[in-house]
């Protein structure tokens, strides 16, 4: 079965720590996404990428950064985490090319405090 | 950019109903629609999708119906079960090089027995 996997379901950090949340994927994808959820406000785009070393900004990169330095492997980085990034976040991937759907990873639950 | 409205926010019904979810777009150029159910705990998971060189397609008790003029297209779960409940999302794209999805702020679906 193919998956997506982020590294952590919940993580708890301090106000002012460099986060990192990992997503590997299995299939061979070369498009990889992390999006945001939260209330009311449904998935939001962070970040993508569309091959190895590459990056593209979403809707809402501020506060954010990416790494991809292996294709099945696409890295979020919290520079210096704060109390508004406390969210739901979620790794997808696909095939190149427009008009393939995503496959989700289950989520990390990151709570700044 | 692109601005995916999806209606209702939350809706209930009773087991054996049917449930209709609704969605506009606003960039003529998307012609790539999918729906996502994600259920308590877990990610978002492609259901059915639909591209705008078909009205309509179905896939058991499921179908999407889209009109290309009005730039809408909706969900139909017919004979709902309990396990239909969920939050479900549309999303947009347009087929050019590195479209990404546009996703609506979903709609919790509740059946009850």
């Amino acid at each position: 079965d193919v998956k997506v996997t982020q590294s952590s379901r919940y993580l708890v950090k301090r106000t002012g720590e460099k986060v990192f949340l990992e997503c590997v994927q299995d299939m061979d994808h070369e498009n990889m996404f992390w999006y945001r959820q939260d209330p009311g406000l449904g998935l939001r785009l962070i970040y993508f990428s569309y091959d190895v070393k590459m990056k593209e900004k979403g809707d809402i990169p501020e506060g954010y950064s990416v790494s991809r330095e292996k294709k099945e492997r696409f890295s979020l980085i919290l520079e210096s985490a704060s109390t508004n990034q406390t969210s739901m976040y979620l790794c997808a991937s696909s095939l190149s090319g427009p008009n393939y759907g995503y496959t989700f990873g289950s989520g990390t639950r990151l709570t700044v405090v | 950019g692109e601005n995916v409205e999806q209606h209702p926010s939350t809706l209930s019904v009773q087991e054996g109903d049917s449930a209709v979810i609704k969605c506009t777009y606003s960039d003529s150029a998307s012609n790539y629609f999918p729906w996502y159910k994600q259920e308590l705990g877990k990610g978002p998971q492609l259901i059915i999708d639909i591209r705008s060189n078909v009205g309509e397609k179905k896939d058991q008790r499921i179908a999407v119906t889209l009109n290309k003029t009005a730039k809408h297209f909706s969900l139909h779960i017919t004979e709902t079960q309990p396990e239909d409940s969920a939050v479900y999302f549309c999303a947009a794209s347009m087929n050019s090089g590195y479209s990404t999805l546009t996703f609506g702020k979903g709609t919790m679906l509740l059946v009850s027995p």
